[in-house]
């Protein structure tokens, strides 16, 4: 099954504790994007990339890093997570076309 | 500032109404897709406009995306309540994804 998978789902954690947050997509897609959904601001763009070792900078990239290793994985890393980060986050694939594959979402919440 | 506008933010009706959802902006696209949510999953992708004009139907679900691709909407028939859920509209613009805020929409059977 075509698939953007993410993983935890859930992780709440302190503050200024380093976490990774994984991402995976089985559809050989170039084009990999992290989002956060937050309440009436919608989805913001945090990272992308365009390729492997092919990343930039989105909307909201503060307190953020990615790596693009791999094709199919694209993890987001939180080096000092801060309470502004708790947030919905969404990791997202697609081809050449402007069509997003979401994976199911992991909430964070950072005390 | 929102590149993307969407209205109403959150729209509560009955089983049976028709709605519509309307994206807007300043900026021209050079398409625009809807996607709807429901909680706890990501964004599911509906549809995608490309051209000016351009009519799509999904069922009881119709979008148009405005003749100067400045716009969308995205108008519901006969709604259901399986048609709750979060709706967002999102513009392709100089490679990047532009996602508008959502309408929350709920169906009371």
């Amino acid at each position: 099954e075509a698939q953007v998978t993410q993983n935890p789902r859930y992780l709440i954690t302190v503050t200024g504790k380093k976490l990774t947050v994984t991402c995976s997509q089985n559809m050989n897609h170039e084009y990999m994007s992290w989002y956060r959904q937050d309440p009436g601001l919608g989805l913001r763009q945090i990272y992308y990339s365009m390729n492997v070792e092919v990343t930039d900078k989105g909307d909201v990239p503060e307190g953020y890093k990615v790596s693009r290793k791999e094709k199919r994985n694209f993890p987001l890393i939180l080096e000092s997570p801060s309470p502004n980060q708790t947030s919905l986050y969404f990791c997202a694939s697609r081809p050449s076309s402007y069509e997003q594959y979401f994976g199911p979402g992991t909430r964070l919440t950072v005390t | 500032t929102q590149l993307l506008e969407q209205s109403p933010q959150f729209l509560s009706i009955q089983e049976g109404e028709n709605l519509t959802v309307y994206c807007n902006s300043s900026s021209v696209f050079s398409s625009l897709q809807w996607y709807r949510q429901e909680p706890g999953e990501g964004p599911v992708l509906l549809v995608t406009v490309v051209t000016g004009g351009e009519v799509k139907k999904l069922k009881r679900l119709t979008f148009q995306f405005g003749d100067a691709r400045k716009d969308s909407s995205l108008h519901i028939t006969a709604a259901q309540p399986g048609d709750t859920g979060l709706y967002l509209c999102a513009g392709a613009k100089g490679g990047k994804l532009i996602f508008g805020q959502g309408t929350e929409l709920s169906v009371k059977p």
